[in-house]
């Protein structure tokens, strides 16, 4: 089964700062979807950002972009111009493209405090 | 169109009682996934469904949970005997069909086992 992984259990930054959040995965698929979700207070899953394996350039969204290294398993985040609302949990995903079992596949979160 | 809508947002069960979540999904979407996030943890998988089909259970603990998705109405997830371990967020996800890149969460249940 694919694992993921997100070793920086908390992380903090400074307003207007610039911080990244880890992630690695393993799988033996060469095809592949690689999601950051956001999960505030409220709880509610808020999609971030996603990365399609067989695309080599990183994607990007506003002031999230991720670092792919796909030889590495590696999927970082990383969040420019921090802002207050930035502060919540954030979680990596993996998930398989194949019509079958194709459940997401989440780390552990990281825990982002942004302070003023 | 509405997101995906999970009812209650808040359940609160004595041990032995029976809890059951209900998710309906996006307008157009027939697939419907449960996931549970225990307390400091992520989302784990439990169930998929289609329409009155269960797709892969793998997930979910063989006794005293199940899961269905009919024709018409919610998807419903039944845990019967609750005991405190099953105190948790349990969230819905739906997609409109089997190989579509994103699956859309629900705003998920709170489930407290007292």
């Amino acid at each position: 089964a694919q694992t993921v992984t997100q070793s920086q259990p908390e992380m903090s930054v400074q307003e207007a700062e610039t911080v990244t959040l880890s992630c690695t995965y393993d799988t033996s698929e060469s095809d592949y979807y690689l999601f950051w979700y956001k999960q505030p207070p409220s709880r509610q899953m808020i999609l971030v950002i996603r990365q399609e394996a067989y695309k080599q350039q990183n994607a990007t969204e506003n002031r999230f972009s991720v670092n792919f290294q796909k030889a590495a398993k590696s999927f970082s985040l990383k969040i420019s111009d921090s802002q207050l609302g930035d502060a919540a949990m954030y979680f990596c995903a993996y998930r398989s493209p194949s019509n079958t079992g194709n459940q997401f596949y989440f780390g552990t979160g990281t825990s982002l405090t942004v302070i003023p | 169109n509405a997101g995906v809508m999970q009812n209650p947002r808040h359940l609160v069960r004595r041990r032995g009682q029976e809890a059951r979540l209900r998710c309906s999904p996006m307008k157009g979407h027939s697939h419907v996934y449960w996931y549970r996030q225990l307390p400091e943890e992520g989302l784990k998988f439990m169930v998929y469904l289609q329409k009155e089909n269960i797709i892969d259970e793998s997930g979910m603990p063989k006794e005293r949970f199940s899961a269905e998705f009919p024709k018409e109405g919610p998807s419903i997830l039944r845990i019967q005997q609750v005991v405190r371990g099953d105190s948790a967020a349990y969230f819905c996800a739906s997609s409109p069909w089997a190989g579509a890149r994103e699956q859309y969460f629900g705003p998920g249940t709170r489930l407290t086992v007292t």
